[in-house]
């Protein structure tokens, strides 16, 4: 079974902190990974999305992702307690399948 | 403005009743998809269609069953086999290995 796995939580930082989101992957034939937030009752929102080794930044966000070592992760500089979500790590399995983490919760103290 | 649109926002379901929702996008995606998502937990894949009048059998099928006559159009029936159908249920759409698009789901409970 190819899995994506994550911390559950909750992750607390303080407002203004670095937040550091963690996400491993079972399938070496990954090649797309994906971060998604989701506020609780709604639907997942595109955050970033990584194809390559390495880091891509936009914004306060920063993804990266080591294939070597099956490991996917989200920085979120700056936090705000309206970063206070759930968020999700995805992988595409072959051509068109996506498996998703259960989601790290992330809590920003004011 | 191009998205998903997924109808009813909310669904009861009597026992024993089959019920469709309602999947509708204009992003001109070839791929979509249906999850389940508990509470507290992460979303798992009921169906997905690559392409028109084709779909797949993701992780969860049993007791659902799905259609795609149109490109835009992906609609879910959630039928009376399906004993536990209390969740809140996702749409997406995609082009091959590009993120997933979601609409705003659609939460079933039972009568």
């Amino acid at each position: 079974q190819k899995e994506v796995e994550q911390n559950s939580g909750p992750l607390s930082v303080p407002e203004g902190a670095i937040a550091s989101l963690n996400c491993t992957y079972s399938d070496r034939g990954s090649q797309s990974f994906f971060w998604y937030r989701q506020y609780s009752g709604k639907s997942p929102e595109l955050i970033m999305f990584i194809y390559s080794n390495g880091d891509k930044e936009d914004g306060r966000f920063t993804a990266q992702l080591n294939k070597a070592s099956q490991y996917v992760s989200l920085l979120i500089r700056d936090s705000q307690p309206s970063d206070s979500a759930t968020y999700l790590c995805a992988g595409t399995s072959g051509t068109y399948k996506y498996i998703f983490g259960t989601g790290t919760r992330l809590k920003v103290l004011a | 403005d191009g998205g998903i649109t997924q109808s009813p926002k909310y669904l009861f379901r009597k026992e024993g009743q089959n019920v469709t929702l309602s999947c509708e996008q204009n992003l001109n995606h070839d791929a979509m998809y249906w999850y389940r998502q508990d509470p507290g937990q992460g979303l798992r894949l009921i169906y997905y269609s690559q392409i028109v009048n084709d779909f797949q059998k993701g992780d969860i099928a049993e007791g659902y069953s799905v259609s795609r006559e149109k490109k835009e159009s992906f609609p879910l029936t959630v039928t009376s086999a399906q004993k536990n159908p209390t969740a809140f249920y996702l749409c997406a759409s995609s082009w091959v290995t590009q993120p997933q698009h979601f609409g705003d789901g659609t939460r079933l409970s039972i009568l």
